[in-house]
C-alpha cells in the first residue's frame, strides 16, 4: 500500500473488555513499531518486530500487553482487560529495517477510548 | 540510558518572529537525532535528521555534543509551522525514543 495502515482509527471499548488493533506495514518493510500517544506523555514506544520476531518487548507496560506479527507482514497489538488509562492514540510505524539510518513511517494511529 | 527532553510543551510565536525548538538529549554514544512533525488530522513525519545536514521548510537544526542539545530553529516563523514537533533519538542499533513534544503555535 502507499503507507502504513492501522485499523480501527477508533475504538470505543468498555472497561474489561479486550481490544484487538491492526496495523498493515508498507509492503516490504522488515521492521514495525508500536508507540503509544497520550496526552502530556509524548510517544511511548511499546515493541518493534524485525520480521516476525520482537527481540525488544521491553516497552509493553504490562502483561495485559501483547502483540504479534505474522508472515513478516501485518501486526496485531492486543489489549486485554482494558483500563482507563489505556486510553490513548496507537501508533504503528514501519521502515525498510531495524537501523537508525532508515526513515521510520507512522500510520494515522488507533484512537482507544475505554470507558 | 537514552533520553530525550523537550523543556516546552506549548511555545506561541507571531508569525515572522524567530523560532528555537528545544531538545537536550542524553545519551554516552553517538546518537542520530530527528525532528518530527505531526501537522493537524495528519500523520506523524520526519522532519530533519542531523546528519542530512538539511534545511526544510526553513527550519535547521544543528547537533551540539557539548550541550548535548539539537534545538529546531526557524528565522521567520509561518503560519502553517503551527503542530506538534517531536525531537526523537536512536543509538543506531536501537529504537527510536521520542521527547514528549512541543506544540508550535504560530500567532497570525
Amino acid at each position: 500500500g502507499a503507507g502504513v495502515s492501522q485499523s480501527p482509527s477508533n475504538k470505543v471499548t468498555e472497561k474489561g473488555k479486550d481490544v484487538e488493533l491492526r496495523c498493515d506495514p508498507i509492503s516490504g518493510h522488515t521492521a514495525l513499531y508500536w508507540y503509544r500517544q497520550s496526552l502530556g506523555q509524548g510517544l511511548e514506544f511499546l515493541i518493534y518486530f524485525q520480521g516476525n520476531s520482537a527481540p525488544d518487548k521491553s516497552g509493553l507496560p504490562s502483561d495485559r500487553f501483547s502483540a504479534e506479527r505474522t508472515g513478516g507482514s501485518v501486526s496485531t497489538l492486543t489489549i486485554q482487560r482494558t483500563q482507563q488509562e489505556d486510553s490513548a492514540v496507537y501508533l504503528c510505524a514501519s521502515s525498510l529495517a531495524h537501523n537508525g539510518g532508515n526513515t521510520i513511517y507512522f500510520g494515522e494511529g488507533s484512537w482507544l477510548t475505554v470507558v | 540510558a537514552q533520553r530525550v527532553t523537550q523543556p516546552e510543551k506549548l511555545l506561541s510565536v507571531f508569525k515572522g518572529a524567530p523560532v528555537e525548538l528545544k531538545c537536550n538529549y542524553s545519551y554516552s554514544g553517538s546518537p542520530e537525532l530527528f525532528w518530527y512533525v505531526q501537522y493537524s488530522r495528519q500523520r506523524l513525519q520526519l522532519l530533519l535528521r542531523h546528519i542530512s545536514r538539511e534545511s526544510i521548510k526553513g527550519f535547521t537544526a544543528d547537533l551540539n555534543k557539548g550541550e548535548t542539545s539539537f534545538h529546531l530553529k526557524k528565522p521567520f516563523a509561518q503560519e502553517e509551522d503551527s503542530a506538534m514537533y517531536y525531537c526523537a533519538l536512536t543509538t543506531g542499533a536501537n529504537n527510536l525514543f521520542f521527547g514528549t513534544g512541543t506544540r508550535l503555535t504560530v500567532i497570525p
